[in-house]
């Protein structure tokens, strides 16, 4: 879908350990975005990149690492995994002046 | 699929009547703003959009009207059908700090009953 893809689509972890989701995109935009999807919440937006290295917060970013070493990449890491951390993930990529286009998403359980 | 938005907020219609959703968002510098349908176990995905120099914007079935006195964007789809139940998000974009930011809303399921 719009060449982004989400890895793991599924995972279960243990609280304490650290996780690393991974969005990847063919398209070689410039803006990337990781949000999370809580029930009664909708999507909130965790962090977002606009480039190579360059990362910003969020609204709901504590607890939350971000790392774009390269365009197609854009890596969001859970240093320290807690229940509250439970939820689905999206990832987006945006092309210039339009529309946010997502992946299909990361359920991610932490026992 | 996932099990989100069991807490959202519902509207249920009829089978070949008309939908209204609609949205609210806080920032008036806001330029840029996204209907989005999500099915379960999908990721969102795009309906229609509409800039802040507009005021209504019509695709296939769907209306999007935008009243920026009051910060309200609203989404018309006309003959509802089955294949439309989904959650609904608005979303607008902010250009702050030379980067665009995308903020979604809480999301409205919409049920279609035959």
């Amino acid at each position: 879908d719009a060449g982004i893809t989400q890895s793991p689509r599924h995972k279960v972890t243990e609280t304490g350990t650290p996780v690393t989701l991974r969005c990847h995109q063919t398209e070689n935009h410039r803006y990337m975005y990781w949000y999370r999807q809580d029930p009664g919440h909708g999507l909130r937006l965790i962090h977002y990149s606009y480039g190579v290295k360059d990362t910003d917060k969020g609204e709901v970013s504590d607890g939350y690492s971000v790392s774009r070493s390269k365009t197609e990449d854009f890596l969001l890491t859970l240093e320290s995994a807690t229940s509250s951390q439970t939820s689905v993930y999206f990832c987006a990529i945006k092309p210039e002046n339009t529309e946010a286009f997502f992946g299909q998403g990361t359920r991610l359980t932490v026992v | 699929g996932e099990s989100v938005g069991l807490h959202l907020p519902t509207l249920s219609v009829q089978e070949g009547d008309n939908s209204i959703i609609n949205c609210a968002y806080s920032n008036s510098a806001s330029d840029y703003f996204i209907w989005y349908k999500q099915e379960s176990g999908k990721g969102p995905q795009f309906i229609i959009d509409i800039r802040s120099n507009m005021d209504k914007r019509q695709g296939q079935r769907v209306t999007v009207l935008l009243n920026k006195t009051v910060k309200h964007l609203s989404l018309q789809i006309a003959a509802t059908q089955p294949g439309d139940s989904a959650v609904y998000f608005c979303a607008d974009q902010m250009f702050s700090g030379g980067y665009n930011k995308l903020i979604f809303g809480a999301g409205t399921r919409l049920a279609v009953h035959p």
